[in-house]
C-alpha cells in the first residue's frame, strides 16, 4: 500500500528566508504522480505544486520547487523568499493510476515577521 | 465565486438529525470527490463519483449517503451520526480522465460538529 509521511509537524521561518519541508513515500508503483497542496486558515486545500514521477526535472513554480529524488523516494518542498501569506498547512500526496491521493499528516508552516 | 461551493460552511447537529452537505462545482468537470479531515490525521477519502456514477466507496459507514444527480453537484447526506464523525468535510472535482484527472480543486469544506 502507498504511504506518504511528513516528519516535521511544524516548522517556522523568518520571513524572506528559505524553508524546505520533507516528505518521504512509498509506492510500488512505476507512474505515479506527487503533489504538494496548502491549507491556510479559510481551509480551502490550493495545489501548490506536482511533479510527475516520470519527470527527471524537478518543478518549479515561482518561489516553490520540490527536490525529487525518486531512487530515494522523497519529495521535499523548497518555499524561497517566505511571505506572511505562506503561512499554512502544507500537506504531500501521492497518485497513481486510480482515484485514491494518500495524503501526508501535514506540516503546518510559521512564518516569522 | 470559487470553483467549488460549499454550503453550509458550519453545521451542528444532534445524533438524531438528518442534514445534508452540498457541493457546487463550476470547472466542467466530471469527478466529484468526499474527503473527510480530522485533526491531526491525514485526509480520508469517503466517495468518488466519475460521469455521476460511484467508483470509489472506502468502507464508509452507512450513516454518510452520497448522491450526484449530476456532474456538477454532490451532496453529503447524514443522518444518526456519532460525535467521532466531528470533522471537515471536503469536496473537491478533477477531469475523469487524461492529466487533468491528477488535479483536484478543493471547496473551503464544511465544518461538521456533531452533539
Amino acid at each position: 500500500a502507498q504511504t506518504v509521511t511528513q516528519s516535521q509537524p511544524e516548522m517556522s521561518v523568518q520571513e524572506a528566508e528559505t524553508v524546505t519541508l520533507s516528505c518521504t513515500y512509498d509506492t510500488s508503483e512505476s507512474d505515479y504522480y506527487l503533489f504538494w497542496y496548502k491549507q491556510p486558515p479559510s481551509r480551502q486545500m490550493i495545489l501548490v505544486i506536482r511533479q510527475e514521477a516520470y519527470k527527471q526535472q524537478n518543478a518549479t513554480e515561482n518561489r516553490f520547487s520540490v527536490n525529487f529524488q525518486k531512487a530515494a523516494k522523497s519529495f521535499s518542498l523548497k518555499i524561497s523568499d517566505s511571505q506572511l501569506g505562506d503561512a499554512a498547512m502544507y500537506f504531500c500526496a501521492s497518485k497513481d493510476s486510480n482515484y485514491q491521493l494518500i495524503w501526508g499528516a501535514g506540516t503546518k508552516l510559521i512564518i516569522k515577521p | 465565486e470559487t470553483g467549488v461551493t460549499q454550503t453550509p460552511r458550519h453545521l451542528v447537529m444532534g445524533m438524531t438529525n438528518k442534514k445534508s452537505l452540498k457541493c457546487e462545482q463550476h470547472l466542467g468537470h466530471n469527478a466529484m470527490y468526499w474527503y473527510k479531515q480530522s485533526a491531526k490525521k491525514p485526509l480520508e477519502l469517503m466517495f468518488v463519483y466519475s460521469l455521476e456514477e460511484r467508483v470509489e466507496n472506502n468502507s464508509v459507514p452507512s450513516r454518510f449517503s452520497p448522491e450526484c444527480p449530476n456532474s456538477s453537484h454532490l451532496f453529503l447526506h447524514l443522518h444518526t451520526l456519532q460525535p467521532e464523525d466531528s470533522a471537515l468535510y471536503l469536496c473537491a472535482s478533477s477531469q475523469s480522465q487524461g492529466t487533468g484527472a491528477n488535479v483536484l480543486t478543493f471547496g473551503a469544506g464544511s465544518r461538521l460538529t456533531v452533539l
